[in-house]
């Protein structure tokens, strides 16, 4: 059973900024929250993740609340390569062995 | 970005016949995943390791799929009998300990048509 709920799709234009947004009511404590991404006949791409701070790198911004209850990926200047299933996702457990469920994640559109 | 590599890329099988399909972890990676996505998207975790030893793995994979991690060769998912079911994307996903703080990083998948 998907842990998070994400928009089934989202569009934006090259070089907007773009907030993906992910709601995850039932977060555990120790869950950490990851975001991947993925374009057709590829193995998913790893892009962020956090705990409960606000992350960044050189791929995508990670916005948590304070409650943990919900967190946004934002995209900056995005271009055509960021065109890709977004998945939220939530790590299992602490200690070896925690495999990921992923959902459907949201599909974002990116136009010339 | 990912080093996990996978081999073959695509693999054709008929129905009952063996599917072999490889992975090799990032260095220094013990844990391994094995993960199978539909042709509808959908992701289900299959088994996964812990150098040699198997850590989790589904009703599915004890019955007709069988996985080893062998000390200094690749790691390897086979179906012993593939079934049009089985067509799908297998992924294979490495982590320093497995756990929630530890990225899984993937591989490009092996893409099975079973026909």
């Amino acid at each position: 059973d998907a842990k998070t709920t994400q928009p089934d799709s989202m569009e934006s234009t090259e070089g907007e900024t773009v907030h993906l947004p992910c709601s995850h009511a039932t977060i555990s404590g120790n869950e950490y929250i990851y975001w991947y991404r993925q374009v057709p006949l590829q193995g998913p791409e790893y892009v962020t993740h956090g705990l409960q701070q606000n992350t960044t790198n050189s791929m995508a911004f990670l916005a948590i609340a304070s409650d943990r209850k919900s967190s946004t990926l934002i995209l900056t200047h995005v271009s055509l390569r960021d065109a890709a299933v977004y998945h939220c996702i939530l790590s299992g457990q602490q200690g070896t062995g925690s495999k990921l469920s992923f959902g459907k994640g949201a599909k974002l559109t990116v136009s010339p | 970005n990912s080093k996990v590599i996978q081999t073959p890329r695509y693999l054709v099988k008929g129905q009952g016949q063996k599917a072999k399909m490889r992975c090799i972890p990032e260095k220094g990676h013990p844990v391994v995943f094995w993960y199978q996505q539909n042709k509808n998207n959908e992701f289900k975790f299959l088994i996964n390791f812990q150098n040699q030893e198997v850590l989790q793995q589904i009703d599915m994979t004890e019955k007709r799929f069988s996985a080893e991690c062998p000390s200094n060769s690749p790691c390897s998912l086979e179906i012993q009998s593939s079934e049009a079911g089985d067509s799908a994307l297998y992924l294979c996903a490495s982590s320093l300990s497995g756990g929630g703080q530890d990225t899984q990083y993937f591989g490009p998948g092996t893409r099975l048509l079973v026909l």
